[in-house]
């Protein structure tokens, strides 16, 4: 079955401590990207990517990180997470880019303490 | 810089009802339109989209012309159902930045039997 998978869905942590939201697609998609949502502000888009070892920054890049080493994984990584980044995620992948229909995993929603 | 904007929810609606959710946009040149849906707990999922001015994309009693003249892409559907209920989002992607999907806000829809 074509899918998106984040892990984990849901999780409750403390200000400064690191943590790694993965990730998946099984559709051999070139295009990936990070996106949170905030009730009033719909989607925003944090980091993309165009293609492995390709990554690049969108709306609110601040206080994340990416990487692309293999096609099918981007993980979203908050080095030092803050109250702020409280928040609904949601990853997604396209065949090419945008234009093509964009596939979401579930979301994984983050409450910072 | 380009932005969608979305009427604001949530649309309540009795079952048989007509629907529509304004959808207007600011965009340069001649940019794909995209409506996607987010069901309660899923990610979003591409409903509709259309690439070029008076196309109309259409899916599961849904449909949305692109109307180059006003800027919009309004979604209608002449008759919805209690399953229809959700968060309905406008997108755009610009064609001379093929990097991102840009969001409204989102429109929650409630149908009530």
């Amino acid at each position: 079955e074509a899918q998106v998978t984040q892990n984990p869905r849901y999780l409750i942590t403390v200000t400064g401590k690191k943590l790694t939201v993965t990730c998946s697609q099984n559709m051999n998609h070139e295009y990936m990207s990070w996106y949170r949502q905030d009730p009033g502000l719909g989607l925003r888009q944090i980091y993309y990517s165009m293609n492995v070892e390709v990554t690049d920054k969108g709306d609110v890049p601040e206080g994340y990180k990416v990487s692309r080493k293999e096609k099918r994984n981007f993980p979203l990584i908050l080095e030092s997470p803050s109250p702020n980044q409280t928040s609904l995620y949601f990853c997604a992948s396209s065949l090419q880019g945008p234009n093509t229909e964009a596939f979401f995993g579930q979301g994984t929603r983050l409450t910072v303490v | 810089g380009d932005s969608v904007t979305q009427m604001e929810g949530p649309v309540t609606l009795s079952e048989e009802a007509f629907l529509t959710i304004n959808c207007t946009y600011t965009a340069t040149g001649y940019p794909s339109l995209f409506w996607y849906v987010q069901y309660p707990g899923e990610g979003l999922q591409l409903l509709l989209k259309a690439t070029k001015a008076d196309d109309k994309g259409s899916n599961k009693g849904f449909e949305a012309t692109y109307r180059k003249e006003t800027t919009s892409f309004h979604l209608e559907k002449g008759s919805v159902q209690v399953s229809d209920s959700a968060v309905y989002f406008c997108a755009l992607s610009a064609d001379y930045n093929t990097d991102k999907l840009i969001f409204g806000t989102g429109t929650r829809l409630q149908v009530f039997p």
